[in-house]
C-alpha cells in the first residue's frame, strides 16, 4: 500500500518560514491535500491541490509538490501556527486515502 | 452554514457492533463525496470509508474491509457507519468530512463522536 513519510517534529522561531515534508514514490503524480490539527480541534484543510488554499486561509500557508516530495511552507510563523500537520492523497492504485503520519510543529 | 454532527459512538465490548450517524446541513448531502476518518488517542489520522456522492461505489480500508459499511441517505441527510466485530484497535475518535470536489481535500469535518472497545 501507498505510504506518505512526514518528520515527526519541526520547530522553528516566530517570523521564520517553516517546511513541512511529505514523502512518497512519485507523489508528484499525485494532488496532495495538508491539514492542520490543533489540540482537542477537528482537522482543517489548508492547502488542497497540492498548492490551492480555500478561502479564509492565509496567503501565509503554501504547498509545492514535485518528484517524491510535497512540501507545505509556512511563511511568518505565527504562535497560532502551532498545531498538528497532516498530508493526504488518494492512491488510485488502490482505491485508497492515505495520510501521513502527521509534524507536530513548534514555534520556539 | 455548513454543519456535520455524528453521533451514536459509546462503549462496547470487542466482537460487538455500533452504528455512527453524520446529520449533514446547510448543504445538499447528495451532492458531495463523504468520508469517515477516525483518530485513535495521542495518534494520527487514518482513512475509514468513503462513499461519492451518487451512491454507487463505496471505499474502505484494509483495516476495516469487511467489518466496517459506510453508507448514506441523502433524503435524510445523514450519513452512517455500521460497525461489526470491533476490536480494542478500533477504539478512536471518529470524524466524517465532506470532499471540497470528490478526493480533492475534505473541506468540512464534524467534531467527532468516541468509540471505546473494551470489555
Amino acid at each position: 500500500s501507498y505510504v506518505l513519510t512526514q518528520p515527526p517534529s519541526v520547530s522553528v522561531a516566530p517570523g521564520q518560514t517553516a517546511r513541512i515534508t511529505c514523502g512518497g514514490h512519485s507523489i508528484g503524480s499525485k494532488d496532495v491535500h495538508w491539514y492542520q490539527q490543533k489540540p482537542g480541534q477537528a482537522p482543517v484543510l489548508v492547502v488542497y491541490d497540492d498548492s490551492a488554499r480555500p478561502s479564509g486561509i492565509p496567503e501565509r500557508f503554501s504547498g509545492s509538490n514535485s518528484g517524491n516530495t510535497a512540501t507545505l511552507t509556512i511563511s511568518w510563523v505565527e504562535a497560532g501556527d502551532e498545531a498538528d500537520y497532516y498530508c493526504q492523497v488518494w492512491d488510485s492504485s488502490s482505491d485508497l486515502q492515505v495520510f501521513g503520519g502527521g509534524t507536530k510543529l513548534t514555534v520556539l | 452554514q455548513v454543519q456535520l454532527v455524528e453521533s451514536g459512538g459509546g462503549v462496547v465490548q470487542p466482537g460487538g457492533s455500533l452504528r455512527l450517524s453524520c446529520a449533514a446541513s446547510g448543504f445538499s448531502l447528495g451532492v458531495y463525496g463523504m468520508h469517515w476518518v477516525r483518530q485513535a488517542p495521542g495518534k494520527g489520522l487514518e482513512w475509514v470509508a468513503a462513499m461519492p456522492g451518487d451512491g454507487r461505489n463505496t471505499y474502505h480500508a484494509n483495516s476495516v474491509k469487511g467489518r466496517f459499511t459506510i453508507s448514506r441517505d441523502n433524503s435524510r441527510s445523514i450519513l452512517y457507519l455500521h460497525m461489526n466485530t470491533l476490536r480494542t484497535d478500533d477504539t478512536a475518535l471518529y470524524f466524517c468530512a465532506r470532499d471540497r470536489v470528490w478526493l480533492a481535500g475534505f473541506d468540512y469535518w464534524g467534531q467527532g463522536a468516541l468509540v471505546t472497545v473494551s470489555s
